[in-house]
């Protein structure tokens, strides 16, 4: 199974400042063939279900405020939330989809206003 | 609008089954690939089980293979998970959610709110 490890698991940022959460999978998820990273991130707020934020590293749903931003290749990925607001508090999942046999998550990370 | 609602959970003795079902709305559902992820008590997220559009290929997490079978109702807009030989650490919210796209390999787009199963004596 590919293993899927975040840091740090929990985060405090001050509003308006910029929040970085990493994400490390034990093998390169980036596809050869279609230079394609197979990863992905989601929010979930506390008695919701999670929410998908960003696919392909990078590529940013629909709706999802431009300060969510998603960086990375191979093994290694960030989230970058580049102005902290109050409605971002929340837990953030990274995702493998590389290995569909199983699908992985990472531990999350809690992030909180500081 | 996209919605998945999720019904079944319950509290059930170890040992015992469940089924849980997942209807769809608001997008062609037989195009769509599917999947159940669970969340326990204070933790992560965890993947467990995946069907395709057509319902004719199922993929397992090795904790759930040989107890648990996913189906699909593409004319019933509808989503199973039979679950036998529950556990006490099968006790989760169990999400179904939708893949972004037909394949086997995106991020999950949508969700259902997710129905709690208790496995407990």
């Amino acid at each position: 199974d590919i293993v899927m490890t975040q840091s740090p698991d929990s985060l405090a940022v001050s509003l308006g400042e910029r929040a970085t959460i990493n994400c490390k999978s034990s093998q390169s998820l980036l596809y050869s063939s279609n230079n394609k990273n197979y990863l992905a991130w989601y929010q979930q707020k506390p008695g919701q279900p999670p929410k998908l934020l960003i696919s392909w590293a990078s590529t940013r749903e629909s709706g999802v405020p431009d300060r969510f931003s998603g960086s990375g290749s191979g093994r290694d990925f960030t989230l970058t939330i580049s102005s902290l607001q109050a409605e971002d508090v929340a837990v953030y999942y990274c995702q493998q989809y590389f290995s569909s046999s199983p699908y992985t998550f990472g531990q999350g990370t809690k992030l909180e206003i500081k | 609008e996209v919605h998945l609602v999720e019904s079944g959970g319950a509290l059930v003795q170890p040992g015992g089954s469940l089924r849980l079902s997942c209807v769809a709305s608001g997008f062609t559902f037989s195009n769509s690939g599917m999947h159940w992820v669970r969340q326990g008590p204070g933790k992560g997220l965890l993947w467990v089980s995946g069907i395709n559009g057509d319902g004719s290929s199922t993929k397992y997490a090795d904790s759930v293979k040989g107890r648990f079978t996913m189906s699909r109702d593409n004319a019933e807009n509808t989503l199973y998970l039979q679950m036998n030989s529950l556990r006490v650490d099968d006790t989760a919210v169990y999400y179904c959610t939708r893949v972004h796209t037909n394949t086997w390999y995106d991020g999950f787009d949508i969700w259902g709110q997710g129905t709690i199963v208790t496995v407990s004596s």
